[in-house]
């Protein structure tokens, strides 16, 4: 495989399920992103790991919970949800989460519908 | 506050050629990215420019002007598989990606 894999694709939870979306990057990259992006919203950026580290809280709820095992997997763990939360969450990642040029690569996301 | 304005929707014929503007207000830079996203895929780089002046690739350019805080996409020969939108992104002085809401470009045939 290559590149970032997400999974699941799609995902239908009620408010008070528990579940996790996973992230995958085969870039040997250092630094690992969770986004949430809304109809016609900007990205929004949830949380930033570089190497293994959280460096970026962007004052995400804590229904959200993120969790980077390894620079190459990269998990968020979710609960109690609304549905306003309701949107496709993106992973990405770079080589490093401080240099100016580095781009990100993004995966497919996950398409959460929360009922 | 840091703000980046982009079109929310332009439409272009195949064949054409189409300008996809974006101007930004932020703490600092270090460089501007453009993103295209096909509608249901994963946002893919375009191209990074960090000094004044136009970046060529392709049929894509990208030019920056630091002084009046803009940019924009150049498209040439519209291909059907360019609708998508296209996403504008600063690195404000922190390395923090600021972004755009996007631009959705529809093709005509």
């Amino acid at each position: 495989e290559t590149g970032v894999t997400q999974t699941p694709r799609h995902l239908v939870m009620g408010m008070t399920n528990k579940k996790s979306l996973k992230c995958e990057q085969h870039l040997g990259h250092n630094a690992m992103y969770w986004y949430k992006q809304s109809a016609k919203k900007p990205l929004e950026l949830m949380f930033v790991y570089n190497f293994k580290e959280q460096t970026e809280n962007n004052s995400v709820p804590s229904r959200f919970s993120p969790e980077c095992p390894n620079s190459s997997h990269l998990f968020l763990h979710l609960h109690t949800l609304q549905p306003e939360d309701s949107a496709l969450y993106l992973c990405a990642s770079s080589q490093d989460g401080t240099s100016g040029a580095g781009e990100l690569f993004f995966g497919e996301g996950s398409r959460l519908t929360v009922l | 506050g840091q703000n980046i304005d982009q079109p929310t929707e332009m439409t272009a014929t195949e064949g054409a050629i189409v300008q996809i503007n974006c101007t930004y207000q932020t703490s600092g830079f270090n460089g501007l990215f453009w993103y295209q996203q096909h509608a249901g895929e994963a946002p893919t780089f375009l191209s990074y420019n960090v000094l004044d002046g136009l970046e060529e690739k392709g049929r894509f350019s990208s030019f920056l002007s630091r002084s009046k805080g803009y940019s924009y996409l150049l498209l040439k020969e519209l291909q059907m598989k360019d609708s998508a939108s296209y996403l504008c992104a600063v690195k404000d002085s922190n390395y923090q990606l600021i972004w755009g809401a996007g631009t959705k470009l529809i093709i005509k045939p």
